[in-house]
């Protein structure tokens, strides 16, 4: 019964690596999302795509970049990560433009050493 | 001002007793209005949304909506142990057509 699907819950990189986060739903929802979740700061919108191959930046996209070949899939990625990008990052999407009810999926706790 | 603001609580209410969750938003053509409930170690998840003034009622839940006074609020009737959690307000913004923008969340613990 899993609807948003991320790849892993649990990730520990190195300084300086390149990091790919996958995001799967599969609802057929037109929009996806890429937050980080950090305590005090709530959820921050990293970037977002309203369909196959658009990306728009969110609020926080420095260090970030996003792909969306597949209407299912949207992927994060961190060009060289850095310590300051350890959270949580949670991937949510939703039917339409317009639409507030998210779907998130589980979650993937990054750590970055 | 931040665009949606919650108190960050812990707000500690008595089972049974009624949890009175609170958000106010920026911007005053802000359409639609949510609340999305988050358990500890686990992704949020929406409970309510409302987008007329007024009251609307789902259960034990009842979302209220004044406009005029750009708040949101969030009563929880009957409140339970497994009502725990922090509670995300979130907004659609005037355009309609940007993503929510959510509140940090207030943390409600019901006591038993």
């Amino acid at each position: 019964d899993v609807k948003v699907t991320q790849s892993s819950r649990y990730l520990v990189k190195r300084t300086g690596e390149k990091v790919f986060l996958e995001c799967v739903q599969d609802m057929d929802h037109e929009n996806m999302f890429w937050y980080r979740q950090d305590p005090g700061l709530g959820l921050r919108l990293i970037y977002f795509s309203y369909d196959v191959k658009m990306k728009e930046k969110g609020d926080i996209p420095e260090g970030y970049s996003v792909s969306r070949e597949k209407k299912e899939r949207f992927s994060l990625i961190l060009e060289s990560a850095s310590t300051n990008q350890t959270s949580m990052y949670l991937c949510a999407s939703s039917p339409g433009r317009g639409s507030g009810g998210y779907t998130f999926g589980s979650g993937t706790r990054l750590t970055v050493v | 001002q931040k665009e949606v603001e919650q108190n960050s609580g812990p707000l500690s209410v008595p089972e049974g007793a009624i949890a009175s969750l609170n958000c106010t938003y920026s911007d005053r053509g802000s359409q639609s209005f949510f609340w999305y409930r988050q358990y500890s170690g686990k992704s949020p998840e929406l409970i309510m949304s409302i987008y007329s003034n007024g009251d609307k009622e789902d259960g034990r839940f009842t979302a209220q909506l004044n406009k005029a006074s750009q708040y949101v609020s969030l009563l929880i009737r009957d409140s339970q142990p497994s009502d725990s959690a922090t509670y995300l307000c979130a907004v659609i913004r005037n355009s309609g057509n940007t993503p929510l923008v959510f509140g940090k969340g207030t943390r409600l613990s019901v006591i038993a």
